[in-house]
C-alpha cells in the first residue's frame, strides 16, 4: 500500500521568510512525487512533480521541492513567502509498479502572515 | 481549471435520491478520474477511466457508479444519496498515467440532507 503523511496540519511564516511543507511517503520501489495548491473555493492547480534525476525540482510561483530517497521525504519549499502564497497544500505519490492510483496527504494549511 | 468543467457546481439533495454529477474536457485527456475531498483525508479516488466505456473502481467506490460514453464526459452517479456522501467532488483528467500529472476541475459541493 502507497500512503502519504503531512505532518503539519497547519504553517505559519511571515511575509518574506522561507516556507517549508513537510512530505513524506511510503511507496513499494520508486515513487513519482507531485505538490498541489488549492486555494479557496478551488480546484487543485499541480505546483511541481518528482519523476526521476536531480533531487531538487523547480515549480510554478517560485516554489521547488527537494527529494530525499533516505528519507522518503519530498519537501516543498519557497525562500520567501508572500501573503498570496496562503492557501491548502497537498502532497501525493504515486508508484511507478501501479501507476493509475495517485494518493493524497491530508494537507498543509499555509497562513502567510504580512 | 481551464479545459474542465463541473456541473452542476453547488447541489442540496435529501437522503435516498439518485444524484448524477458531470465532468466535461475539451483536453481530449484519455483518463479521468472523480475524487471526494473530505477534512482531514485529503482527496480519496472513487471511480477513474482509462477510455470511453473503460472504468475502474477507486478506494472509496461504494455507493457510486460512473459512466463515460465519449472521451470528455465522465458522470457519477450516487444511486442512493446517503448524508455520509455529502462532500466537494472533484474531477481530474491526464494524457497519461505514471509520470503524468492530474489537472482538476471546479469541484461540486454537494449536500445530502
Amino acid at each position: 500500500a502507497q500512503s502519504v503523511a503531512q505532518p503539519e496540519d497547519q504553517v505559519n511564516v511571515a511575509e518574506g521568510n522561507p516556507l517549508t511543507v513537510k512530505c513524506t511517503y511510503s511507496v513499494s520501489g520508486n515513487p513519482y512525487l507531485f505538490w498541489y495548491v488549492q486555494y479557496p473555493n478551488r480546484g487543485l492547480q499541480f505546483l511541481l512533480k518528482y519523476i526521476t534525476g536531480d533531487n531538487l525540482v523547480k515549480g510554478s510561483y517560485g516554489f521547488e521541492a527537494e527529494f530525499n530517497k533516505s528519507q522518503t521525504s519530498f519537501h516543498l519549499k519557497k525562500p520567501s513567502a508572500l501573503v498570496s502564497d496562503s492557501a491548502l497544500y497537498f502532497c501525493a505519490v504515486r508508484s511507478r509498479s501501479n501507476d493509475y492510483k495517485l494518493s493524497f496527504g491530508a494537507g498543509t494549511t499555509v497562513t502567510v502572515r504580512a | 481549471d481551464a479545459g474542465i468543467t463541473q456541473s452542476p457546481r453547488h447541489k442540496v439533495t435529501e437522503t435516498g435520491t439518485p444524484v448524477t454529477l458531470r465532468c466535461h474536457q475539451t483536453e481530449n485527456h484519455r483518463y479521468m478520474y472523480w475524487y471526494r475531498q473530505d477534512p482531514g483525508h485529503g482527496l480519496r479516488l472513487i471511480h477513474y477511466s482509462y477510455g470511453v466505456k473503460d472504468t475502474d473502481k477507486g478506494e472509496v467506490s461504494d455507493g457510486y457508479s460512473v459512466s463515460r460514453s465519449k472521451t470528455e464526459d465522465f458522470l457519477l452517479t450516487l444511486e442512493s444519496a446517503t448524508s455520509s456522501q455529502t462532500s466537494v467532488y472533484f474531477c481530474a483528467i491526464s494524457e497519461g498515467r505514471g509520470q503524468n500529472e492530474q489537472f482538476f476541475g471546479p469541484g461540486t459541493r454537494l449536500t445530502v440532507l
